[in-house]
């Protein structure tokens, strides 16, 4: 079945380094990719998405390109800030409903 | 911006009695969801709701669980008789028939059985 991996966190940064989380998946046809973010005591909202391969997805400084080759959907940010401390979940969807990862926590200090 | 919400925010509950969590999905929405997070695990998807009926189900969504939309705003999940191992984080999600598979999540239901 489809699956998602992540890497393990806490990840630990300083504000305006740069982020990489890993995110690989495993599908049986072409998924739609996302990332979501649940900041603390929020709900899941929707970061960005990419819904065929090569397709780059964007917002809030944060992008993630679909690379059908490697099967990853890697999130990525220039310039951590603070704000950014949260758990960030990569899922896939090929159909209506989502498979996510485990996520993984971003710790952002000043 | 239009959003799911949900309540209560955290309900305890002793093991054995019925929970019923409520959701208020988007309201142009037509596809309806519920999934659920223990602690430390993936969210792992339970139900799917369109057209006034289920559409799809985990094998976690078993006999114990049900779901209902009462009226033309909630969107219910019920859990008849509560497990210690059914304390989780659940929430709520809606999306509309176009969506490009896009789903939005409402903050969460904190339930603890003891």
């Amino acid at each position: 079945g489809d699956s998602v991996t992540q890497m393990e966190g806490p990840v630990t940064l300083s504000e305006e380094a740069f982020l990489t989380i890993n995110c690989t998946y495993t599908a049986t046809g072409y998924p739609s990719l996302f990332w979501y973010v649940q900041y603390p005591g929020e709900g899941l909202q929707l970061l960005l998405k990419a819904t065929k391969a090569d397709d780059k997805g964007s917002n809030k400084g944060f992008e993630a390109t679909y690379r059908k080759e490697t099967t990853s959907f890697h999130l990525e940010k220039g310039s951590v800030q603070v704000s950014d401390s949260a758990v960030y979940f990569c899922a896939l969807s090929e159909d209506s409903t989502l498979t996510f990862g485990k996520g993984t926590m971003l710790l952002v200090s000043p | 911006e239009p959003e799911v919400t949900q309540t209560p925010s955290h309900q305890v509950t002793q093991m054995g009695q019925e929970v019923i969590l409520r959701c208020v999905p988007i309201s142009n929405h037509l596809y309806f969801y519920w999934y659920r997070q223990i602690l430390g695990q993936k969210v792992e998807f339970l139900v799917s709701f369109y057209n006034n009926e289920i559409s799809e189900k985990s094998e976690i969504f078993d006999d114990q669980f049900s779901v209902e939309r009462p009226d033309g705003s909630n969107f219910t999940l019920k859990i008849r008789s509560t497990k210690l191992e059914d304390s989780a984080m659940y929430f709520c999600a809606s999306s509309p028939l176009d969506s490009g598979n896009t789903i939005y999540f409402g903050e969460g239901s904190w339930l603890t059985v003891v």
